[in-house]
């Protein structure tokens, strides 16, 4: 069965404090990593890792895979309250043919203090 | 707001009805899925459709019944359900079946809050 375990499970910070969360995965036909932030609604789509140590970046939010390791790390710096979500870890992988489907971690609840 | 559109956004609907979910997407995505999120809980995957066909379904009871009419639009059909269905449905799309993974991530809408009396 696919696996997808996110650290902490949850984390309180002051604004301007830089965090690391973490995922790492055990899964069969793995094709990508996914990173998603979700609010209230719909997560949305932070990044996609697909190759190990190329380290993807937006703004203040990076992330990096270690395809060997089986895990990822995504950072935030200078955190903002606005950054206050959950984060969804996701494996993407191929369960035959040319289907695709994503296993989601049970998130990081990320509350920043002002 | 996200590109996919889904309706309605709440619902409260009896055991004995029969209700449907809508799923719409403009942005020529040839994958659909219907995910289902409990209460702090992540997503849990329901059905895809790749291409307006049924690829995967996750062994979901009979009582939900997906539909793809075409390419821009993903159904789901509810009857008969019971109170643990209540839940948030999301829909998501991503661009190409056959690259999904390699450069397509999925999108998903806003939810359908559901609520089985």
């Amino acid at each position: 069965e696919d696996k997808v375990v996110q650290s902490p499970l949850s984390l309180v910070v002051h604004e301007g404090d830089t965090v690391t969360l973490n995922c790492s995965y055990e899964v069969t036909n793995f094709r990508s990593l996914l990173w998603y932030k979700q609010e209230k609604k719909a997560p949305t789509f932070l990044f996609m890792l697909t190759s190990s140590g190329i380290e993807k970046k937006s703004g203040r939010l990076s992330s990096i895979l270690d395809k060997k390791e089986l895990f990822s790390i995504l950072n935030i710096t200078a955190t903002q309250t606005g950054d206050s979500a959950i984060y969804l870890c996701a494996v993407g992988v191929n369960s035959g043919g040319s289907n695709y489907k994503l296993t989601f971690g049970k998130g990081t609840l990320l509350t920043v203090n002002p | 707001d996200t590109e996919v559109t889904q309706t309605p956004k709440h619902l409260v609907m009896g055991m004995t009805n029969k209700k449907s979910l809508k799923c719409e997407q403009h942005m020529g995505h040839r994958a659909m899925y219907w995910y289902k999120q409990k209460a702090k809980k992540p997503p849990e995957l329901m059905f895809v459709y790749s291409y307006e066909k049924l690829s995967i379904n996750e062994s979901v009871p009979s009582r939900f019944s997906p539909e793809c009419p075409n390419s821009s639009l993903l159904n789901l059909h509810l009857h008969a359900l019971q109170p643990e269905d209540s839940a948030l449905y999301l829909c998501a799309s991503s661009q190409d079946p056959r690259r999904a993974g390699y450069n397509s991530p999925l999108h998903f809408g806003n939810g359908t809050r559901l609520t089985v009396t």
